[in-house]
């Protein structure tokens, strides 16, 4: 299994482009969240997916969407980027059955000038 | 009161100390508790999940006081590679699986 992966690793973006962050994962987990990392901050929920269909809002969902069409991807896109989205983003995926035990994927580092 | 508190360190030590991280989390409603490891500029990887009666796995000793709401981590015998950042993670009754992040405390380990 490839687990959980995430594309492209970095990308650069001037203020006001759209873009969409790839996630996928191959372990059939149900659950599949965005989270953003930024220095003295630690992780933060952007969007979470429990199924196929279902979407909701985490802590820092503004200036972001997403979908869940399949259960293996879930990507996020961002809509007018802005220098306020530089982060470092990480998809995850769980199974309940694990007591939500998740699992990442390697990243992607966005860059907003 | 942040959720989830954590000793940023950075804990510098020498091979084959035993060191203890902390962490202190806010709701009561937290049910499920992890500690994570994230070494430089990769991603998390769960560590251990921890258990009311406490759980070990190897050189690593997990502890849970929940009328203290107070999470422990022990590693004894430590090695250079343990040097990473140790996030404490809590996740809430009925949350469906969002997880609460510690900020992380730094281990360094020194030859």
């Amino acid at each position: 299994n490839a687990g959980v992966t995430q594309t492209p690793k970095f990308q650069v973006l001037k203020t006001g482009q759209s873009m969409t962050l790839q996630c996928a994962q191959d372990m059939n987990h149900e659950y599949m969240s965005w989270y953003r990392q930024d220095p003295g901050m630690g992780l933060r929920l952007i969007h979470y997916s429990v199924g196929a269909g279902i979407t909701d809002q985490g802590e820092v969902p503004n200036g972001y969407n997403v979908s869940r069409s399949t259960t293996e991807d879930f990507p996020l896109r961002l809509l007018s980027a802005a220098p306020s989205q530089t982060s470092v983003y990480f998809c995850a995926s769980s199974y309940p059955g694990r007591n939500y035990e998740q699992y990442f994927g390697p990243g992607t580092r966005l860059t907003v000038t | 009161r942040k959720e989830v508190e954590q000793d940023p360190g950075p804990f510098n030590v020498p091979e084959g100390a035993t060191v203890a991280f902390n962490c202190t989390y806010s709701n009561s409603a937290s049910q499920s508790f992890f500690w994570y490891r994230q070494d430089c500029r990769k991603e998390p990887k769960l560590l251990m999940s921890v258990y009311s009666s406490g759980n070990e796995d190897g050189r690593f000793t997990a502890q849970l006081n929940r009328a203290s709401q107070y999470i422990s981590l022990l590693i004894r015998d430590s090695k250079l590679s343990d040097s990473a950042t140790y996030l404490c993670v809590v996740n809430m009754r009925g949350s469906q699986g969002n997880l609460i992040f510690g900020k992380g405390t730094k281990l360094s380990v020194k030859p």
